[in-house]
């Protein structure tokens, strides 16, 4: 059974103060790896997908980078605006449904 | 690009009564939609996977004849809970994945919020 573990649960920095996120996983076959971002009462906004081992994207602030065992969301300088909480979700080989993780709730105070 | 939308945004209703969620890919097409449901401070969690024209996949634990799916176009998939109970409050949010997409994304819709009273 696909297992995904987030840590931390919360994590609070001052605007500027960068850190890193991450998700660890467990599944047979990794067809892909999904970082989502959740604001409260929204649906998910899907921000990356890796793939293989060694694969990194990145978009404004975020970095997103993959091992064989686990995930890590790079947030660089970050800002308020980026508060929320992020998903890590995989997606096994043999089918489409995604497993997430249970988020990390992100606060970044000014 | 790749939008999907859900109706209603919330819903209130009694206890007994049955209530239907829209979800629509309003930029794309989708053979798959998927739908989640995500109690407070809790991770998304797959309730079924829902094909066009046939029938939905349920995942284990789900009352297929409580939680109705009908994906009836590519671009429009219903959830109705039939005999609501405040146990079955939460908030239900739908996913579609592009017929085009090559990179196996799902785009998540803003999701419902039921409260049965």
């Amino acid at each position: 059974e696909d297992q995904v573990t987030q840590s931390p649960e919360a994590l609070r920095l001052q605007e500027g103060e960068s850190s890193s996120l991450n998700c660890s996983y467990t599944v047979s076959g990794l067809r892909g790896l999904f970082w989502y971002r959740q604001d409260p009462g929204k649906g998910p906004e899907f921000l990356f997908t890796l793939y293989s081992a060694g694969e990194e994207k990145e978009k404004e602030r975020l970095k997103a980078t993959l091992t064989k065992k686990e995930s890590f969301l790079h947030i660089t300088a970050p800002k308020p605006e980026d508060s929320a909480t992020y998903l890590c979700a995989v997606q096994e080989t043999s089918g489409s449904r995604l497993t997430f993780g249970e988020g990390t709730q992100l606060t970044v105070n000014p | 690009g790749a939008v999907v939308s859900q109706h209603p945004s919330r819903v209130i209703c009694k206890s007994g009564t049955s209530v239907k969620i829209e979800c629509r890919s309003l930029d794309f097409q989708a053979t798959t939609m998927f739908w989640y449901r995500q109690f407070p401070k809790q991770s998304l969690m797959l309730m079924a996977t829902s094909n066009e024209g046939s029938k939905a996949t349920y995942e284990q634990g789900v009352e297929k004849d409580k939680f109705l799916i009908n994906h009836a176009s590519l671009t429009l998939s219903t959830l109705t809970v039939t005999s609501a109970h405040p146990e079955d409050s939460s908030f239900y949010i739908c996913s579609a994945r592009p017929i085009t997409s090559s990179y196996n994304e799902q785009f998540f819709g803003p999701g419902t919020r039921l409260t049965v009273l």
